[in-house]
């Protein structure tokens, strides 16, 4: 079975902490995504990486930034957490488009981010 | 650029009967895919359907189907006999070949009525 883990399903931080939510990956995927979800707004892209240290921004990458730094592994840093980016945050893996037999993203369990 | 638009925040369907889900896209890539998930109130994304911008035929999976309009640049999501368990939220994503981004649209509440 395919799996991506995010390290949190429940986070709770105080805001100007520096946050760092994880996400890992089995399928050697080469493609990895953060988003942001949030009620009317659907899925929002904040980061996409296409490969190992290969990043680029996504809609919303204010306040945030990425490291992938190994090919399972991508990781979404919070550099001063804000009242403002309390919301549930989903990762994904794909490969490329046109590549494998699978063509669709596979998503983790979601983060629930609440910063106070 | 590349946008994807869903215009029905809501819809209501009575069981056993069809739904269309709408989705239209932009892009100025000739390749590209379009995807459509499903998310239930226990938040876990599950991949319903997938269709190539080069694909001849309409997708179809069990229930589900994909009428794909290209000039139209539309991909609604049609399901038949429609069950209490596909009240869901449902999302339609595309990516392009050339950039490899995901992106998706805003989503629409799908409650089935028994």
């Amino acid at each position: 079975d395919v799996k991506v883990t995010q390290s949190s399903r429940y986070l709770v931080k105080r805001t100007g902490e520096k946050v760092f939510l994880e996400c890992v990956q089995d399928m050697d995927h080469e493609n990895m995504f953060w988003y942001r979800q949030d009620p009317g707004l659907g899925l929002r892209l904040i980061y996409f990486s296409y490969d190992v240290k290969m990043k680029e921004k996504g809609d919303i990458p204010e306040g945030y930034s990425v490291s992938r730094e190994k090919k399972e592994r991508f990781s979404l840093i919070l550099e001063s957490a804000s009242t403002n980016q309390t919301s549930m945050y989903l990762c994904a893996s794909s490969y490329k488009l046109g590549q494998g037999d699978d063509t669709e993203a596979f998503f983790g369990q979601g983060t629930r981010l609440t910063v106070v | 650029a590349q946008k994807i638009t869903q215009t029905q925040p809501g819809m209501f369907v009575q069981e056993k009967e069809a739904v269309t889900l709408d989705c239209t896209y932009d892009t100025s890539d000739p390749s590209y895919g379009l995807f459509w998930y499903k998310q239930p109130s226990s938040g876990e994304m599950i991949f319903l359907i997938y269709q190539g911008s080069y694909d001849q035929q309409n997708a179809t999976e069990g229930r589900y189907s994909l009428n794909f309009q290209k000039a139209r640049k539309s991909a609604n999501l049609v399901i038949s006999a429609s069950q209490l368990g596909d009240s869901a939220m449902y999302f339609c994503a595309m990516r392009e070949a050339s950039g490899g981004k995901l992106i998706f649209g805003q989503g629409t509440e799908l409650s089935v009525k028994p």
